[in-house]
């Protein structure tokens, strides 16, 4: 099976600029979380999605958003940049079938690069 | 609110030297705790996880971790390190009816030949 694939790898936006990353799961996996990795604030949780519905979402403002498709492809899409959402996104799916519970594997992307000058 | 704290931000070892990373978690039900390895520049690659159940976890690569409730530990073991180990080694809690994990702020684990 592929694993998780996240496009683009790398990007480059200025500040004030919008920007949308995109996810696609492994394959049968219904389940997409959103993590922000700084060298500073570490790995933070952004949100999660299942069935096109977002279940849970971190601490992070308004300008995070995200979405899922009907065949679990994720986005996710920051406006407004600052300087300080320059980071490493990773992207993580997992099946999605224990009712929401935090058992579940999640299996990671490469992530997206996103430097914002 | 869930925490982990992973208390070595760097280690070194030697190659061929046994390994210890260190987890404490702060959770007040049952933990579902993992431990996930990131190379430069990757994403995270899952060495092991604990749901319940035996306390001590085996993982890939030969990697092994013991939940300890007394202790509220997740530490990370290995008996002999291999170069290719270098990188940096994430302690995570997940927590029950969330599928959203917690990290630790992570072990930069250096080998040296």
């Amino acid at each position: 099976k592929a694993g998780v694939t996240q496009t683009p790898r790398y990007l480059i936006k200025t500040r004030g600029q919008q920007v949308t990353l995109s996810c696609s799961p492994i394959s049968g996996h219904r389940s997409v979380s959103w993590y922000q990795q700084t060298p500073g604030q570490g790995l933070q949780f952004l949100f999660e999605y299942f069935s096109e519905t977002q279940r849970n979402k971190g601490n992070f403002p308004g300008r995070f958003s995200g979405r899922q498709f009907s065949n679990s492809r994720s986005e996710m899409n920051v406006s407004t940049l600052e300087l300080g959402d320059s980071a490493l996104y990773l992207c993580a799916s997992s099946q999605g079938t224990s009712g929401g519970s935090g058992l579940e594997t999640q299996y990671f992307g490469p992530g997206t690069r996103l430097l914002v000058l | 609110a869930q925490s982990v704290t992973q208390p070595d931000i760097h280690i070194t070892v030697s190659e061929g030297a046994s390994l210890e990373l260190r987890c404490n978690y702060s959770y007040g039900a049952t933990p579902y705790l993992f431990w996930y390895v990131q190379s430069p520049g990757q994403g995270l690659q899952l060495l092991l996880k604990y749901f319940s159940g035996d306390t001590l976890v085996q993982g890939i690569k030969g990697f092994e971790a013991e939940f300890k409730r007394s202790q509220s530990s997740f530490n990370l073991r290995k008996p002999s390190v291999h170069w290719s180990d270098a990188a940096e080694y994430f302690c995570a809690v997940g927590e029950t009816g969330r599928r959203a994990l917690t990290f630790g702020s992570g072990t930069r684990l250096q080998v040296q030949p």
